[in-house]
């Protein structure tokens, strides 16, 4: 079936760095992926809908300048934390829609960020 | 825009009873979707439902959407500890399956022995 991954699963920075989250389709391609937020105990919150061949579209109240997004090809989309502070400490997980026909989206295992 | 509301919060069963998560939303459901979710890990795809009055069942779990699709209930039957999770439902935006989600606001079920 088709697979998501996510790299790292895990990533733990000082602040004032960036950090680099891999989104990968593994056996689909994806013209769009899209990338949510998840607090503890709280639910997924959609930041951000990446385009292949195009730019991300950024839902209310998300810094485009801050969480930066590049649908490199078809199957792989990235999202850069920049100058991460500790507030961005969260659980990010994509997803990728593989396509008609398919009755779910597919989401990736998750990456957690801790910002010291 | 479209809010999802879950209910309960939270759930604790005994092992072997039944239980009922609810999920409302402010606007007509498109496409409804049920995930499991174990804390710190990503989402399982359960089931989706699309049309007033549908029901599906996998296994032990069974999914409803209501007639005016507006409101969707997932059912566990005879609950065992590998059911315990946190349950997510969500709705796309009416473009189907490459829509983005709206997600509610979670139910997070304990099954004690």
């Amino acid at each position: 079936g088709a697979v998501v991954s996510q790299h790292p699963s895990r990533v733990i920075c000082k602040s004032g760095t960036s950090v680099k989250i891999e989104c990968r389709s593994l056996d689909f391609q994806a013209t769009t992926m899209f990338w949510y937020r998840q607090f503890p105990k709280k639910s997924l919150m959609l930041m951000a809908t990446s385009n292949e061949g195009s730019k991300a579209t950024y839902e209310q109240g998300v810094e485009k300048d801050k969480f930066l997004i590049n649908h490199a090809s078809l199957t792989l989309s990235t999202l850069t934390v920049t100058s991460a502070h500790p507030e961005d400490s969260s659980f990010y997980i994509c997803s990728a829609p593989p396509g008609r026909g398919r009755d779910t989206q597919y989401f990736g295992p998750g990456t957690r960020l801790t910002v010291l | 825009s479209q809010e999802l509301e879950q209910s309960p919060q939270s759930l604790i069963v005994q092992e072997g009873k039944n239980l009922t998560i609810n999920c409302t939303s402010s606007k007509t459901l498109y496409g409804l979707y049920w995930y499991k979710q174990k804390y710190g890990e990503g989402l399982i795809f359960l089931m989706m439902l699309q049309k007033g009055g549908e029901e599906k069942s996998h296994e032990k779990i069974t999914a409803k959407l209501d007639e005016k699709k507006q409101q969707s209930s997932l059912h566990i039957t005879a609950s065992q500890p590998s059911h315990a999770g946190i349950y997510l439902c969500g709705a796309d935006g009416g473009a189907g399956t490459a829509s983005k989600l709206t997600f509610g606001t979670g139910t997070r079920l304990q099954v004690t022995l």
